[in-house]
């Protein structure tokens, strides 16, 4: 099993649209989640983090945890052009390593 | 804020070539990290350093090795480059604190022939 799985996509939405990006990991005793957009040709970059159950909101995106069913979400609402990219699911695994998704290409077609 | 550079940006070898990618931080992060990444295989990492001295072992660590220069500077080898080895290669960096995400530089876009 990996350690951090992401739906593969990829990910079509309309302008103005609510995307949903889902992302589960193996080890229950995980504490600290982020989500990074990486565009093409480019490394990625933090968008969101979060630690506790429940949601977290930061402009357009919310993220969603929950521990118990050992997962984790990014709602992007009023999808835009700009927010055509690679999302990464990225997990703690330990003191030193934080273990990524494979990514979700989302598509946002104007 | 420079945050974390990565020289080359692009380079081509030929198999069996060796060559040096470098890393530097400007953030006084103990923890530094090497990835590659493949199409459709996400960020894997190959080795990690949590403090200027110790480096250890990801997932995909054959074929290359790094130094731990200093606290600011990470380096990764690759010995005698294979074609298996065209991938970008990221470094990264972090504060050394479970809350803390990593920071990413540009990366290196690596083609052997």
């Amino acid at each position: 099993q990996k350690e951090v799985e992401q739906n593969s996509g990829p990910l079509s939405v309309p302008e103005g649209a609510i995307a949903s990006l889902n992302c589960t990991y193996s080890d229950r005793g995980s504490q600290s989640f982020f989500w990074y957009r990486q565009y093409s040709g480019k490394s990625p970059e933090l968008i969101m983090s979060i630690y506790s159950n429940g949601d977290k909101e930061d402009g357009r995106f919310t993220a969603q945890l929950n521990k118990a069913s050992q997962y984790v979400s990014l709602l992007i609402r009023d999808s835009q052009p700009s927010d055509s990219a690679t999302y990464l699911c990225a997990v703690f695994i330990n003191d030193y390593k934080l273990s990524f998704g494979a990514g979700t290409t989302v598509t946002v077609r104007a | 804020n420079a945050g974390v550079t990565q020289t080359p940006k692009f380079q081509v070898l030929k198999t069996g070539q060796s060559m040096t990618l470098q890393c530097a931080q400007d953030m006084n992060h103990n923890s530094m990290y090497w990835y590659r990444q493949d199409p459709g295989m996400g960020l894997r990492l190959i080795y990690y350093s949590a403090s200027e001295g110790t480096t250890d072992k990801g997932e995909v660590p054959n074929g290359y090795n790094v130094s731990r220069l200093n606290k600011r500077e990470f380096s990764l080898r690759l010995e005698s480059a294979a074609p298996s080895q065209t991938s970008v290669y990221f470094c990264a960096s972090r504060e050394d604190s479970p809350d803390q995400p990593q920071h990413f530089g540009d990366g290196t876009r690596l083609s052997i022939l």
